[in-house]
């Protein structure tokens, strides 16, 4: 009963690096999503994918990019991290999206990482 | 760009005790959602809320959907120290399944 599942959980990096956060979900959802976590800023949407093979920008994409490889797996990568990107990121899934609206998101435990 | 502004950003209370927490916004919301979320663990949906004016109840914790679909409010009555968390309210703008959050609310209910 994993639900959704995300590696690493921890990640120190320095600037310049590249790195790829996965994610994978085991409850046939379409929808899957990608956030930042800041102190005193909620959480915020960096991509989301609709569908398999669809993948669209949320409210922060710049510096990320992403790739949905199939129906259970997202992946989100940083190129060339900066320190600004130090944060915890979470991964979601969802029912599909459209007239089934308002379908609850299901979260990973998150990824925390550290640009220094 | 949509926001959800939570009020209190902090609150330490003593068990038992009630209280309540906001969520308001100046756009009109298809729904709104409100998660719990736990130190070192990704938020977990609590409840959905969807038409104005409506009312869910979850034990001792209760939703509210503002008429207007632009505010809601969560009250726990008899607080416990299993509540203490952070509470996060997420508004849905027409059938996207995209989400706003807000900007949260950090409870810690001392025993």
């Amino acid at each position: 009963n994993a639900g959704v599942t995300q590696t690493p959980k921890f990640q120190v990096l320095k600037t310049g690096q590249s790195m790829t956060l996965q994610c994978a979900q085991d409850m046939n959802h379409n929808s899957m999503y990608w956030y930042r976590q800041d102190p005193g800023m909620g959480l915020r949407l960096i991509y989301y994918s609709a569908s398999e093979g669809t993948t669209d920008k949320g409210e922060v994409p710049n510096g990320y990019n992403v790739s949905r490889l199939n129906k259970r797996e997202f992946s989100l990568r940083l190129e060339s991290a900066a320190p600004s990107q130090t944060s915890v990121y979470f991964c979601a899934s969802s029912e599909e999206t459209g007239i089934l609206g308002n379908q609850p998101q299901h979260f990973g435990d998150g990824t925390r990482l550290s640009i220094l | 760009t949509q926001l959800l502004e939570q009020s209190p950003q902090f609150l330490s209370i003593q068990e038992g005790e009630n209280l309540t927490v906001y969520c308001n916004s100046s756009s009109v919301f298809s729904s709104l959602q409100w998660y719990r979320q736990e130190p070192g663990e990704g938020p977990v949906l609590l409840v959905t809320v969807v038409t104005g004016g409506e009312v869910k109840k979850l034990k001792r914790l209760t939703f509210q959907f503002g008429d207007a679909r632009k505010d809601s409010s969560l009250h726990i009555t008899a607080a416990q120290p299993g509540d203490t968390g952070l509470y996060l309210c997420a508004g849905e703008a027409g059938a996207t399944n995209k989400l706003i959050f807000g900007t949260g609310t950090l409870l810690a209910v001392q025993p």
